[in-house]
């Protein structure tokens, strides 16, 4: 069965420094989303991508988050310098069409600022 | 804005006993209401979405526009069962945008 996939499963980096996740959706799906946890909290929204454009961000994703698809099969999350308080677990997630339909998400990114 | 409220953090059940697991919604529009589940050391996976009406693994779910809720329920709860249910709403047409719950565990004793 396809999954999506997350590499890598764990990244620890220093406050300031710039890291990329990396996440390869379903092949044929064609709406691309990054969510985020904080340990104990919700699991937000961040970003949705399609048509190689951000389609809808939240309030989070400032200056700091980009995305790209720099080719067919990946989409990166990349945090410019990173602070203590982006440590949370990334959920990169994928969907065959937009609205009402089953996104599938990754393993998911363990982000540790230390 | 959307909402979504799942007041129980955890919900510790007897195998066999029947399990309820709350949610209730805040929306203005007609949601898209979904149950997504994480088994231990797994991913999060989709178990089941209003408008399908299906009853997945036992569980069922029902929309209920009057008191804006989306209650999880399975008669008879099973150790299998036992994971983080989250519940999540999708309110704008044209992207699933998912707004989730807190999470309730969910643990099933033998």
């Amino acid at each position: 069965e396809p999954e999506v996939t997350q590499t890598p499963s764990h990244q620890v980096t220093q406050m300031g420094q710039e890291v990329i996740l990396r996440c390869v959706p379903i092949s044929n799906h064609l709406y691309f989303y990054w969510y985020r946890q904080i340990l104990g909290q919700k699991v937000e929204f961040l970003v949705s991508f399609y048509n190689n454009e951000i389609s809808e961000k939240s309030e989070i994703f400032d200056d700091q988050f980009s995305v790209e698809r720099p080719d067919g099969s990946n989409f990166t999350l990349k945090i410019r310098s990173t602070k203590l308080e982006d440590s949370a677990m990334y959920f990169c997630a994928s969907s065959s069409q937009g609205p009402n339909t089953e996104a599938f998400f990754g393993q998911g990114t363990r982000l540790t600022v230390v | 804005a959307q909402r979504v409220t799942q007041p129980e953090k955890l919900l510790s059940v007897f195998k066999g006993a029947p399990v309820e697991l709350k949610c209730n919604y805040s929306y203005s529009g007609s949601p898209e209401l979904f149950w997504y589940v994480q088994y231990s050391r797994q991913r999060l996976q989709l178990l089941l979405r209003h408008i399908s009406r299906e009853s997945i693994k036992g569980f069922t779910a029902d929309l209920n526009k009057g008191e804006t809720s989306f209650h999880l329920k399975k008669p008879f709860a099973q150790e299998e069962d036992s994971a983080m249910y989250y519940c999540a709403l999708s309110g704008r047409s044209g992207y699933s945008t998912l707004t989730f719950g807190k999470g309730t565990m969910l643990l099933v004793s033998p």
